[in-house]
């Protein structure tokens, strides 16, 4: 059992270019998200998806996009990078089911815009 | 909405001194919280989790917290810490209704334990 398997691991951009960090889970678990970190800031909510079909913004969405096409895969895709977006990206999955709240995270995405 | 505040950013003690890390956090409905664990270069783990019942909750490694409903804390505490203890803690929150499995999570403290 992978659990949560995040690629790239490190990644750098220039300024304009664009690119998807992958995120792929084994657990069937119905619920994605991605989450950004900064340092002073803890862990804020990029997208999630609840399944199939269903994503959400979350607290931050500007400058990315996602989509869920199987429940397996939840990659996250940056249109146009800018410095800001330089960050470690993190996706955790879970169960819907309130008795067994838990989330599964991923071993992160470092990314540099420059 | 949800927010979470962590009172501490570093929290230094020597090991095998106790340890309390704080967290606030302010809701306008009943909420689900959280304790999660980052050791360096990973991602973050379940440490513990209050849902309902006793408001003392027992974690993993040692850690228990305690869920206090009229000052809206969820302090994390350990006896005795160990040098492996050294992380970054998160405390996180969620709403019991609604949909999704939204975390809102605090700014973090990092606990660095010294021998």
């Amino acid at each position: 059992n992978a659990g949560v398997t995040q690629t790239p691991k490190f990644q750098v951009l220039k300024t304009g270019q664009s690119m998807t960090l992958q995120c792929a889970q084994d657990m069937n678990h119905e619920y994605m998200s991605w989450y950004r970190q900064d340092p002073g800031m803890g862990l804020r909510l990029i997208h999630y998806s609840v399944g199939a079909g269903i994503t959400d913004q979350g607290e931050v969405p500007n400058g990315y996009n996602v989509s869920r096409s199987t429940t397996e895969d939840f990659p996250l895709r940056l249109l146009s990078a800018a410095p800001s977006q330089t960050s470690v990206y993190f996706c955790a999955t879970g169960m819907r089911v309130a008795t067994n709240e838990k989330l599964f995270f991923g071993s992160g995405t470092q990314l540099s815009v420059l | 909405a949800q927010s979470v505040t962590q009172l501490d950013s570093q929290v230094p003690v020597f090991e095998e001194a106790p340890v309390e890390l704080r967290c606030n956090y302010s809701s306008s409905v009943s909420v689900y919280l959280f304790w999660y664990v980052q050791y360096p270069n990973q991602g973050l783990q379940l440490l513990l989790k209050y849902l309902s019942g006793s408001t003392l909750v027992k974690g993993i490694n040692g850690f228990e917290a305690e869920f206090n409903k009229s000052q809206t804390s969820f302090h994390l505490r350990k006896p005795s810490v160990h040098i492996s203890d050294t992380a970054e803690y998160f405390c996180a929150v969620r709403a019991r209704s609604g949909y999704g499995n939204k975390l809102v999570f605090g700014a973090g403290t990092i606990l660095r334990v010294k021998s």
